[in-house]
Order: structure tokens, then sequence, then C-alpha cells
């Protein structure tokens, strides 16, 4: 079942705004994905993340793997219209294993 | 054009009758997996597959049942059992990546309706 905090779970703002994300979790995990869900397509993925403090950029996105290993966030900067959408954590915890756990989402709405 | 498709985008499906979706990949990836997708939840695991020919249950198994004969293909078939079918299924593979871990890619998924 669900393992992860995905917080909040809801955002509106205007267009330019910076928007942060966040996912928690009681337990250690080895890798981080965030990715973005349009209605009625699949997940796209935005950001991966493999090593503890490890930040990475894609364009005006930016996500961070937690030191403690048991947390991540995603900011997104000068929000545009077409940021709208869901955005999900995911967390790897068994290097031996490929499951994922996924948080239940944020629904990012950026008002023109 | 490497990618992940699945089929049909739209599925009607009467109460009672078994219906299979389809989930291909050219990415020559090893691990493949069913999710499903209800309004305004997350993701949860059906059935994922490491390998051909071996297969395991996820989270919410029950009523579904998966084949992986062929490293492209991983066909999730929706059987009578399940109570409560109606749902958005994606499918995704994934690739080792980092140190020990994997990133998964999704297919576009499909929408399932019982009428």
């Amino acid at each position: 079942g669900q393992q992860l905090n995905q917080s909040p779970q809801s955002m509106f703002i205007q267009e330019g705004e910076d928007v942060s994300m966040n996912c928690t979790s009681s337990s250690i995990f080895n890798t981080w994905l965030w990715y973005k869900q349009e209605p009625g397509e699949g997940p796209v993925l935005l950001i991966a993340l493999y090593k503890a403090g490890e930040l990475t950029s894609n364009g005006r996105l930016t996500a961070q793997f937690g030191i403690t290993r048991k947390d991540s966030f995603l900011n997104i900067s000068a929000s545009i219209p077409s940021d709208v959408g869901i955005y999900f954590c995911a967390g790897q915890r068994d290097p031996s294993g490929s499951r994922l756990t996924f948080g239940e989402g944020t629904q990012l709405t950026v008002n023109p | 054009d490497g990618g992940i498709t699945q089929s049909p985008k739209y599925l009607f499906r009467k109460e009672g009758q078994n219906v299979t979706l389809s989930c291909e990949q050219n990415l020559n990836h090893d691990a493949m997996y069913w999710y499903r997708q209800d309004p305004g939840q997350g993701l949860r695991l059906i059935y994922y597959s490491q390998i051909v020919n071996d297969f395991q249950k996820g989270d919410i198994a029950e009523g579904y049942s998966v084949s992986r004969e062929k490293k492209e293909s991983f066909p999730l078939t929706v059987t009578s059992a399940q109570k409560n079918p109606t749902a958005f299924y994606l499918c995704a593979s994934s690739i080792p990546a980092g140190e020990g871990g994997e990133t998964q890619y999704f297919g576009p998924g499909t929408r399932l309706l019982v009428l």
C-alpha cells in the first residue's frame, strides 16, 4: 500500500509564481522519481534521482533527493498554464527489486 | 520511434465478460508492470514481471491475470471475478539506472468501462 506522504494535495496559483511540493516517508528509498500526468494520459517522467543529496534540474523544474533518503521535493519556477496537471512522486526502496511506491499526487492549477 | 503502446484507448465490457488489455514495448526493457488508477487516486500495482515467463502479484491482483511469453508484450486480462473493473489501466516498463535503482516509463493508458 501507499507509504509516501505527498503534499500539498492541491495547489491553485497564478501564472509566474513558483511552486514547491514534497514527498516524505518513514522508510529509506534509494531512488526517487517525479512524474506529471495530464487528464486521460499516462504519467510522464520529469526527473529521476539516484543519490542522497542529489539536486537535478530539467528546464524550470528542480528536484532534490533528501539527505536522509526519506524525502524529496520538486520545485517549478515561473509557472505557466501548461504546467497544469497532477504531479506524482515515486520511490524505490529495495535495490534488488523494482517495485515503486507512489505518492497520491499533487493537483496543480495555474491561473493565467 | 521507441516507446510503450497500449490498446485500445477505450474499452467497454459487459458484466461477466473477460477482457484483455494489450501492452507492447520496443525499448528492450526487461521489467514490465500493470497499474490501476481510480479517479483522484494514485497508482496501485496489479502485477509485474521482471523477466520473460515470470511474473508476480502486486497489491491488488485479485480478479486479474497476466502472461509474459515475450519480452515485448505483457497483456492483462480483467476477469469476471474483478468486481469493480471500471478504471484507468496503465502499463509501464523499466530499465536499471543509478546505483541499483530502476526508472519506470508509462504507456498512454486504457480506460475500461463496464456496461
